[in-house]
């Protein structure tokens, strides 16, 4: 099946920093990917889609300017939280999918962030 | 607006059967997930029904009634290792998935 890996799988920053997240798909491009992000017992939350070679697509109350995200490429997105605070510690978890499927969408492992 | 409702944890013995509910209102329909997470974890794929019926797969299988707008997944032969939350999700008319906030299921010996 198609593979998703996260780069890192767990990060340790100070308060105030910036971390970037990256999401490969291995063997597939990857029209599509999605960001979510996950509380401790809650559900996964989707915070924005992104378009290979297009600006990302935000959900409500996910602020741009603070997730920045770049889909540079049809294997690649990446997810930057600037200017981190520990209300930003949760676990991101990205997604892909290809053209013409658009239904399953294949998960990355996750990355564990969190801001001290 | 859309919902998907799921009850929020379960219960079950090992070697025993569970079934997860779930029901939905959501703008259109265009397939339905269930997804196994374990804590700490990704989601993994379970299942897809896009058409009424029961699809079965080894030990797990998943129902789907468009009309009542209701899924279940049923686990058999329940193992420790099933101890884990089941998200539900539904692709809508603009193809985005929308999920529930998952079963925490509880396998006890």
């Amino acid at each position: 099946g198609a593979v998703v890996s996260q780069h890192p799988s767990w990060v340790i920053c100070k308060s105030g920093t910036s971390v970037k997240i990256e999401c490969r798909s291995l063997d597939f491009q990857a029209t599509t990917m999605f960001w979510y992000r996950q509380f401790p017992k809650q559900s996964l939350m989707l915070m924005a889609t992104s378009n290979e070679g297009s600006k990302a697509t935000y959900e409500q109350g996910v602020e741009k300017d603070k997730f920045l995200i770049n889909h540079a490429s049809l294997t690649l997105s990446t997810l930057t939280v600037t200017s981190a605070h520990p209300e930003d510690s949760s676990f991101y978890i990205c997604s892909a999918r290809t053209s013409g499927d658009y239904n399953e969408q294949f998960f990355g492992p996750g990355t564990r962030l969190t801001v001290l | 607006g859309q919902n998907i409702d799921q009850p929020t944890e379960m219960t079950a013995t090992e070697g025993a059967i569970v079934q997860i509910n779930c029901t939905y209102q959501t703008s259109g329909f265009n397939g339905l997930f269930w997804y196994q997470q374990h804590a700490g974890e990704a989601p993994t794929f379970l299942s897809y029904n896009v058409l009424d019926g029961l699809e079965e797969k080894g030990r797990f299988s998943s129902f789907l009634s468009r009309s009542k707008g209701y899924s279940y997944l049923l686990l058999k032969e329940l193992q420790m290792k099933d101890s884990a939350s089941y998200l539900c999700a539904v692709v809508d008319s603009n193809y985005q998935l929308i999920w529930g906030a998952g079963t925490k299921l509880i396998i006890k010996p």
